[in-house]
């Protein structure tokens, strides 16, 4: 089993451009998480779906957009990239509220 | 707002010697709490995770302690060796709150 997969693995960007990050989990989980860490931040919460065809804000949403493509992908989307998105993003998958499945994470940098 | 507390950034250890870890958090009451570990360069892995109700569990060489009176937990490793050295993340956890501490980065010295 793969678990969390993401694509790209790195991406260079210039300010204004767009991009999805994509992620897919074979494990049949139900939930799914996008976060994005930066140094002395932690890891900060983007956007979640707790099941196929929801999805609902984390702490930081703004700039960002998500689709639950279905129970196996969750993409999120940055319509206008801004050097303040340079970040390491993670998505995740858990069954229900537990355990979280992390991917190796996608390194953007906004130029 | 919600706030969580890892008690260092940095650990420094001797190799056989007994390593803890601090979570603090504020201002919500988690149903349970989880502990990572992440390597450079790699996603978060789980560890362990122990709810309000219990007030210790133990996996191997690792232990941990859940204090709600308190709003803390505490995160053992005895025994630390070199391959233990990482980034610890505590996630105090309930429905819809589904925050991380910073981590606390944890370097075992032979």
């Amino acid at each position: 089993n793969a678990g969390v997969t993401q694509t790209p693995k790195f991406q260079v960007l210039k300010t204004g451009q767009s991009m999805t990050l994509q992620c897919a989990q074979d494990m049949n989980h139900n939930s799914m998480y996008w976060y994005r860490q930066d140094p002395g931040m932690g890891l900060r919460l983007i956007y979640y779906s707790a099941s196929e065809g929801t999805t609902d804000k984390g702490e930081v949403p703004n700039g960002y957009n998500v689709s639950r493509l279905n129970k196996r992908e969750f993409s999120l989307r940055l319509e206008s990239a801004a050097p303040s998105q340079t970040s390491v993003y993670f998505c995740a998958s858990s069954e229900g509220l537990g355990e979280l499945f992390f991917g190796e994470g996608s390194r953007l940098t906004v130029l | 707002s919600q706030k969580i507390e890892q008690n260092s950034e940095a650990l420094n250890i001797q190799e056989g010697k007994t390593a803890t870890l601090t979570c603090n958090y504020t201002n919500y009451s988690p149903a349970y709490l989880q502990w990572y570990r992440q390597d450079p360069g790699r996603g978060p892995v789980f560890l362990l995770l122990i709810r309000e109700n219990e007030k210790e569990k133990r996996k191997e060489r690792l232990k941990v302690t859940f204090d709600t009176t308190l709003k803390q937990s505490l995160f053992h490793i005895t025994a630390s060796q070199p391959a233990d050295s990482a980034t610890y993340l505590c996630s105090p956890t309930g429905a819809n709150n589904l925050f991380f501490g910073t981590g606390t980065r944890l370097t075992v010295i032979p």
